[in-house]
């Protein structure tokens, strides 16, 4: 059973740092791309980070881009999101989420997240 | 802001049909993916494609695409089904992801 597992989220003042852990189990972890997703308090989905299976290829949307950092040690099977300066509309649950891409014959490609953590739960408050 | 964008609210009386819509440039190029989510819980993957269901998702759900606008349509709505859904596919870049900004469903 694949099994997505957060940790490290809390309350911290504006501008602090905190870093979020993944820990990954039923799959070959080195195989697959991971994802940062978040979602603040009765909002939306918001795609935060990528990085590949290999971890050379990273991606940030703009909103953290210069103050997070994705990483993963795939001999831990975890993933990590270094965060800092942190503002207050970083506050979210941060979920981790497994991708996997598909093609379609029509000539579409794409990826989807059949699995994600529970979420851990980032507070950024004064 | 959002590359795609999703009606806020669709509401379907129960057994009927609905289809939750999304709209985006970046459609043309980019297949979508759908997530079902529930209060307290992760999202659930339900449509990913043009009309792919993972296993263990109900035949009531379906995808569909044309032009710039994917589909998600629940054939039968039943109770269960209400819920916020979610489009999610890649900008126009190609390199990041988005999603749409949710659709909350009330079967009434």
């Amino acid at each position: 059973e694949v099994q997505l597992v957060e940790s490290g989220g809390g309350l911290l003042q504006p501008g602090g740092s905190l870093r979020l852990s993944c820990v990954a189990s039923g799959f070959t972890f080195s195989s697959y791309e991971m994802h940062w997703v978040r979602q603040a308090p009765g909002k939306g989905l918001e795609w935060v980070s990528y990085i590949s299976s290999s971890g050379r290829t990273i991606y940030y949307a703009d909103s953290v881009k210069g103050r997070f950092t994705i990483s993963r040690d795939n001999a831990k099977n975890s993933l990590y999101l270094q965060m800092n300066s942190l503002r207050v509309e970083d506050m979210a649950v941060y979920y981790c989420a497994r991708a996997t891409y598909y093609y379609e014959s029509s000539g579409y490609d794409g990826e989807y997240f059949h699995h994600w953590g529970q979420g851990t739960l980032v507070t950024v408050s004064s | 802001s959002s590359e795609v964008t999703q009606d806020p609210a669709v509401s379907v009386a129960l057994g009927q049909t609905v289809r939750i819509t999304c709209q985006g440039d970046s459609l043309r190029s980019y297949s979508a993916s759908w997530y079902q989510q529930k209060p307290g819980q992760a999202p659930v993957v339900v449509i990913f494609g043009e009309n792919n269901r993972p296993s263990g998702i109900p035949d009531r759900f379906s995808g569909s695409r044309s032009g710039n606008t994917a589909s998600l349509t629940i054939t039968g709505a039943q109770a269960e089904d209400e819920a916020d859904y979610y489009c999610h596919s890649r900008d126009s870049s190609g390199n990041h992801q988005v999603f749409g900004g949710g659709t909350k469903l009330t079967v009434l």
